[in-house]
């Protein structure tokens, strides 16, 4: 199976700092990575998929980058509604996984 | 507008069985597949599988073999999750999510399984 993972699993920052997460896959994916948001007690909302396409109705601050098996999710400006825990996914096998998760925490 | 809904809340008793649903409206339910996803309190996410809803294939992740069966009421478009013998590592939220090209685009709200003696 394929181990995505993520670093740091958790991340102080102030709001308007700009941030990267990075999820690091164990073998070349090309770009079949996407990233969701969880907020506490609630459904993951996908932010961007297949690395770097953007999602209708997800903030512009949010975007990826990256392929093979290196890939970020950087926010522009945090606000305060991003503290929450982001998760990477892949599709390149048929049998996904996800990340252990990025916990994003105000400083 | 596109919606997944979950049935409710359930506790077990180890060694018992659980059915949990998922009911999709707003769109053609067999145009796009569905997935299940397990999370343990405080834990994250783990991907348990799918299932190819035009023609009720399952794909189920590796620790998700034998205990766990995906099913479809296509007609009611709803899938289902039974899972058989619960232990308590089986307690957990249960989300369904709908599948589009890879991705999974819309979610349910999940369903808490308590499983206690």
């Amino acid at each position: 199976n394929i181990v995505l993972t993520q670093s740091p699993a958790t991340l102080s920052v102030t709001p308007g700092e700009s941030v990267s997460l990075s999820c690091r896959a164990s073998q070349s994916i090309s770009t079949s990575i996407h990233w969701y948001q969880q907020k506490s007690n609630e459904s993951p909302r996908l932010l961007i998929k297949y690395a770097s396409q953007s999602i209708s109705g997800i903030p512009s601050r949010f975007s990826g980058s990256g392929s093979g098996t290196d890939f970020t999710l950087s926010i522009n400006r945090v606000e305060s509604e991003d503290f929450s825990i982001y998760y990477c996914q892949q599709s390149y096998s048929s049998l996904f996984t996800f990340g252990s998760g990025t916990k994003l925490e105000i400083k | 507008q596109i919606q997944l809904v979950q049935s409710g809340p359930e506790l077990k008793k180890p060694g018992e069985s659980v059915k949990i649903s998922c009911k999709a409206s707003g769109y053609t339910f067999t145009d796009y597949a569905m997935h299940w996803v397990k999370q343990a309190p405080g834990k994250g996410l783990k991907w348990m599988g799918w299932i190819n809803t035009y023609t009720g294939k399952p794909t189920y992740a590796d620790d998700f073999k034998g205990r766990f069966v995906f099913s479809l009421e296509a007609s009611a478009s709803t899938a289902n999750l039974q899972i058989s013998n619960l232990k308590n590592e089986d307690t957990a939220t249960y989300f369904c999510a709908r599948g589009d090209i890879g991705t999974t685009d819309y979610w349910g709200q999940g369903v808490m399984v308590t499983v206690s003696s």
